[in-house]
């Protein structure tokens, strides 16, 4: 069965300091992984994904990820935040098993404080 | 730009007064999603239809059903909306082509925020 687990539901960072927000997975196949980004009253919008070609994955806005299938994590990191990453942020895996269905973990809430 | 479309952006009804959702793409995806989102919470599955086959998530409650009339339009119809109903209900695609560039890949619209009175 598979399973997404974010760390923190909350994390405040001061802008232009490093975010990271973690994830851990659990799956029975070899998984795609992606984190999305939610603002207020707004759809989900692909960050960056994984799907078993490089570990080290860059996606839009500066962030990237690392998948590390010995941890069975993919955390996300920027360099540097900006007011205008404050938002929700979701970590989303799914399997090769044919279901083309997606686990949601429960959202991390990033707040950036000037 | 290819997208997925969602009308209305808001929509009020009454509680039991049925009410209809849109979701439309122009991705040409074959797998559309149809999710429901409350207030700090993750987006929780309510079906999804790979082609024409209708896939109804177990728990999700009878008041909701989904038409897909063509690949491009997918529907969401609450029966009778009561007041537990009122949340975000997003719509989602991806396309089943192994090995292609969005492969296993979920497109979302923007999502119409539903308010039963």
């Amino acid at each position: 069965a598979q399973s997404v687990t974010q760390l923190d539901s909350h994390v405040s960072v001061s802008e232009g300091t490093p975010v990271l927000l973690r994830c851990n997975y659990s799956s029975s196949y070899s998984p795609s992984l992606f984190w999305y980004v939610q603002h207020p009253n707004k759809g989900l919008q692909l960050l960056l994904k994984y799907t078993s070609a490089a570990t080290l994955v860059k996606g839009i806005n500066g962030f990237e990820a690392e998948f590390k299938k010995s941890e069975t994590s993919f955390h996300l990191t920027k360099p540097s935040a900006h007011m205008s990453d404050a938002a929700e942020y979701f970590c989303v895996v799914s399997d090769a098993s044919g279901t083309y269905k997606y686990i949601f973990g429960t959202g991390t809430r990033l707040k950036v404080l000037a | 730009d290819a997208m997925v479309i969602q009308n209305p952006r808001y929509q009020v009804t009454q509680f039991g007064k049925p009410v209809t959702l849109s979701c439309s793409q122009t991705l040409n995806h074959n797998v559309m999603y149809w999710y429901q989102q409350k207030s700090s919470q993750a987006p929780k599955l309510l079906f999804h239809y790979y082609d024409k086959d209708f896939n109804n998530e177990a728990d999700t409650p009878d008041n909701f059903q989904s038409r897909r009339p063509n690949t491009s339009f997918c529907f969401l119809d609450i029966r009778s909306p009561g007041l537990g109903d009122a949340a975000m209900y997003l719509c989602a695609t991806s396309r089943d082509i192994p090995l292609a560039e969005t492969w296993r890949t979920q497109y979302f619209g923007p999502g119409t925020r539903l308010l039963v009175l």
